[in-house]
């Protein structure tokens, strides 16, 4: 089992649509980033968070410490949220972000 | 756009051959770390730099290897390439090491190597 999970994996909805991408991790973390990666490979931050909520625009994070789980939520989305949405998880005293294996979103119009 | 620059962006290379890969890091950024991505999969650590200094490696041989310079742009060497080895190479720059909230981490655009 990996210790970042994503889900669901692939994403398809309609211009308009909220949009939920969730994410479980089984190791104590400091942090916890959202990021958005587009087909060119790029990796852009959306979110660091270590508890609450955070909100940028129409991008909505969640964290449940206790529970050990993240959402990214998306109102209103657009065509161009088309992307892959990965969410990675920092430890205490660790190095590394630990990643999940990413969800593609496909927003049509 | 980020500040931090890596090349090349794409790059073929035979089965056999060592390439290197540069990373510029954001301004004021003392840690780069690299990461290997394979096709549909999330990013894996393969280590980090901070000030000039391997600061954690990932669960990859020898035969990656890497460099930090004075002014904090780095390198990652790869020998005797295999197959597998074809991925995007991520490199990431944040102001110190670890995960607190609070440092941010930048992420270039990465360099695609394909091993044939």
């Amino acid at each position: 089992k990996n210790e970042v999970e994503q889900s669901p994996q692939n994403l398809t909805a309609q211009e308009g649509e909220f949009i939920t991408i969730n994410c479980s991790y089984s190791v104590g973390i400091s942090a916890l980033h959202w990021l958005q990666q587009h087909p060119g490979g790029g990796i852009v931050s959306l979110f660091m968070l270590s508890s609450g909520k955070k909100k940028h625009g129409r991008l909505i994070a969640t964290i449940n410490i206790q529970e050990k789980h993240s959402s990214l939520h998306i109102t209103a989305s657009h065509p161009r949220d088309s992307a892959v949405y990965i969410c990675a998880v920092g430890s205490q005293g660790a190095q590394k972000l630990v990643f999940g294996q990413g969800t593609r979103l496909t927003i049509n119009p | 756009e980020t500040g931090v620059t890596q090349s090349p962006t794409h790059l073929i290379k035979t089965r056999g051959q060592q390439v290197t890969l540069r990373c510029s890091s954001q301004s004021g950024h003392n840690t780069v770390s690299w990461y290997q991505q394979a096709l549909g999969q999330g990013p894996q650590f393969i280590f980090q730099y901070y000030r000039e200094e391997e600061n954690g490696r990932g669960n990859f041989p020898p035969r990656f290897s890497g460099l930090q310079f004075p002014n904090y742009s780095s390198e990652l060497n790869v020998n005797a390439l295999e197959l597998d080895d074809s991925a995007l190479y991520l490199c990431a720059s944040s102001l110190f090491p670890g995960a607190a909230v609070g440092n941010t981490i930048y992420f270039g655009e990465g360099s695609w190597l394909t091993v044939v």
